[in-house]
């Protein structure tokens, strides 16, 4: 099984920041990465899949980059709205796998 | 729009079964792989299984093979999850997945005595 590890775990960021997540896998896996935000209670949302095409209507703050084994989600100024948990995903092979999580918090 | 709406889930003893339901609509069903990714409390996101728009392949995470069975009926645009020998590991928020970019709001399984 490929293997996804995200950093951090966690981040506390103010209003404004520029946020960095990474998200490395144990092989590569091309680009066949997602991204998605998930707040408390609710479904995960994809923000971006095949690595860097953003999701329709989410918010260009957003972006991501990398291929093969490292991949980044950047958040160029971080809004009230995006605290939050982000997970990657890889969707080279099965069984797919998610990265443990990065909980987004408030400094 | 999309839509999925997952049911079935509930309270059920270690060694059970219960079989969830996802209901589609909003676009064509027949046309795409559709997921299931489950939730363990305060834990992250696992995928589940998954299956082809004419339900001729089917894949599992091997914590569940043997014990869950994924089908659909393109006819009802429904997607099912049938779950037996349910383990306490198997408590979790359970979503429906349209191919891993459109999800419902999930249905809760909890296995316990």
């Amino acid at each position: 099984d490929i293997q996804m590890t995200q950093s951090p775990s966690s981040l506390s960021a103010s209003v404004g920041d520029r946020v960095t997540i990474t998200c490395r896998a144990s092989q590569s896996i091309s680009s066949s990465l997602n991204w998605y935000q998930q707040k408390p209670g609710k479904a995960p949302k994809r923000l971006m899949y095949a690595a860097s095409t953003l999701d329709s209507g989410v918010p260009s703050r957003f972006s991501g980059s990398g291929s093969g084994t490292e991949f980044t989600l950047t958040i160029s100024s971080l809004q009230p709205e995006d605290f939050a948990t982000y997970s990657c995903l890889q969707y080279n092979s099965y069984p797919r796998t998610f990265g443990q999580g990065t909980k987004v918090e408030i400094k | 729009e999309v839509h999925l709406v997952e049911s079935g889930g509930g309270l059920v003893q270690p060694g059970g079964s219960l079989r969830l339901s996802c209901a589609a609509s909003g676009f064509t069903f027949s046309s795409d792989w559709m997921d299931w990714v489950r939730q363990a409390p305060g834990k992250g996101l696992e995928w589940v299984a998954n299956i082809k728009q004419d339900g001729s392949e089917k894949y599992y995470v091997d914590s569940v093979k043997g014990r869950f069975t994924i089908s659909r009926d393109n006819a009802k645009n429904s997607l099912y999850l049938q779950m037996n020998s349910l383990k306490v590991e198997d408590t979790a928020m359970y979503y429906c997945s349209k191919a891993l970019g459109y999800w419902g709001q999930g249905t809760q399984v909890t296995v316990a005595s």
